[in-house]
């Protein structure tokens, strides 16, 4: 059964600290997505990649955020200094994109809650 | 400037009954749309998609219907089930051949309430 995970599942930390969120996507997908879920903004892309290259991260704040794929099972989400304002769900999600073969489909994790107070 | 709208931000429908939920969008290059479903402290999970050459998809108890002049997407349920209660995001995505690398902007979603 292949799923994407994540973890830590929740975060609580304070304002200013550092916090990585890790995602391992579905084996033999080339393409890792970030998603921010807030009550107000809904599903937000922050960054995704493509065979672990970075496509665009123009969601992300850039002075705080960074997104990095260090090898194909493990994907990072980090922010410092981490602020109230994070706080949310954030969701990785992978899917499989190759030449002449059209797959959209996403398949997310079960997200990171991230409090910072 | 949101490009997939879904307005209704919630749905209440009695078991056995059809529940209909609508997704609007602004952008012509889309080709592509996807529902999914997302309870509670759970990532979304994928539904049913359609490609823009077709006008309907059915998957069991579960169709999307798609007008590309009004560009606007429906998700039929029928009939509804108590465990169908749950958030539904739609998505879309432009095509590769116009440019998309395959990601997808999502609406932001209806809340549907099965009742027994």
């Amino acid at each position: 059964d292949a799923r994407v995970t994540q973890t830590p599942r929740h975060k609580v930390t304070e304002m200013g600290q550092e916090v990585t969120m890790r995602c391992q996507p579905i084996l033999g997908h080339n393409t890792v997505f970030w998603y921010r879920q807030t009550m107000m903004q809904g599903l937000e892309l922050l960054a995704y990649f493509r065979n672990r290259a970075p496509l665009d991260d123009s969601g992300m704040p850039k002075d705080r955020f960074s997104a990095e794929m260090p090898d194909a099972t493990l994907a990072t989400l980090k922010i410092q200094p981490s602020e109230p304002r994070d706080s949310a769900v954030y969701f990785c999600a992978s899917g499989s994109v190759t030449l002449g073969r059209r797959t959209d489909t996403q398949y997310f994790g079960p997200g990171t809650r991230l409090t910072v107070l | 400037d949101q490009q997939v709208k879904q307005n209704s931000p919630s749905l209440s429908v009695q078991e056995g009954r059809i529940s209909i939920l609508n997704c609007d969008y602004t952008n012509s290059m889309f080709d592509y749309f996807l529902w999914y479903k997302k309870y509670p402290a759970e990532g979304p999970t994928f539904l049913i998609s359609i490609s823009s050459i077709k006008d309907k998809n059915e998957d069991g108890r579960f169709t999307v219907f798609l007008n590309k002049s009004a560009k606007h997407l429906s998700l039929h349920i029928v009939p509804s089930q108590p465990g169908d209660s749950a958030v539904y995001f739609c998505a879309a995505s432009g095509g590769f051949r116009r440019g998309s690398q395959g990601n997808l902007i999502f609406g932001k979603g209806t809340k549907l309430s099965v009742k027994p």
